[in-house]
């Protein structure tokens, strides 16, 4: 079926480190990538996506470029900051399919 | 913000009693789709209503039923409560015609005693 890997949290930075949370999905059908963010106690923003091999999603200083022969879409930022502690959901999209699956999130602490 | 309002933000029930949880959009969007989000995990979907009819459902039982209404806002009814149904409920809405992206609500808190 249709399901998402990501790295087990919580990841715990200090403030300017390079971030890396890493997420593999399943290669069925041709699907579009999603990171999502979700601050506490509010629903999920989109973050980024790409859509086919190659592209590479950004936004606020985040990347994640879709690997086609990793089948994965890891997410990175070059200097974290404290107001970017949150859980972070990777999620697939199958074409033809207006369904996103998620994973389990990945939350990050970041330290001043 | 994402133009998602979802109503209440949190609520308490007790077990066996029903719950109505519901959710508009500002832009229109035609698509609705409902998730669960139990502590520590991902969203799970439960199903999806494109132009008032149901189009997707996940693995919830027939006690998880919805409508979506002609202006497309939406309600989640769930029947019979459990104590497993405590969680996060969010709402995303999106356009189908255009393939827009999911904006998701920020989600009613739901605690079944």
């Amino acid at each position: 079926g249709n399901s998402v890997t990501q790295m087990e949290g919580p990841v715990t930075l200090s403030e300017e480190a390079f971030l890396t949370i890493n997420c593999t999905y399943t290669a069925t059908g041709y699907p579009s990538l999603f990171w999502y963010v979700q601050y506490p106690g509010e629903g999920l923003q989109l973050l980024l996506k790409a859509t086919k091999a190659d592209d590479k999603g950004s936004n606020k200083g985040f990347e994640a470029t879709y690997r086609k022969e990793t089948t994965s879409f890891h997410l990175e930022k070059g200097s974290v900051q404290v107001s970017d502690s949150a859980v972070y959901f990777c999620a697939r999209r199958s074409g033809g399919s207006y369904i996103p699956t998620f994973g389990r999130g990945t939350s990050l602490i970041v330290h001043p | 913000e994402t133009g998602v309002t979802q109503s209440p933000t949190h609520l308490i029930k007790t077990r066996g009693q029903q719950v109505t949880l519901r959710c508009s959009s500002q832009s229109g969007h035609n698509t609705v789709s409902w998730y669960q989000q139990a502590l520590g995990q991902g969203p799970q979907f439960i199903f999806q209503y494109y132009r008032e009819e149901e189009n997707g459902r996940g693995n919830f039982p027939p006690r998880f039923s919805g409508l979506q209404f002609p202006n497309y806002s939406s309600e989640l009814n769930v029947n019979a409560l459990e104590l497993d149904d405590s969680a996060l409920y969010l709402c995303a809405t999106s356009d189908r015609t255009m393939n827009t992206e999911a904006f998701f609500g920020q989600g009613t808190r739901l605690t079944v005693v």
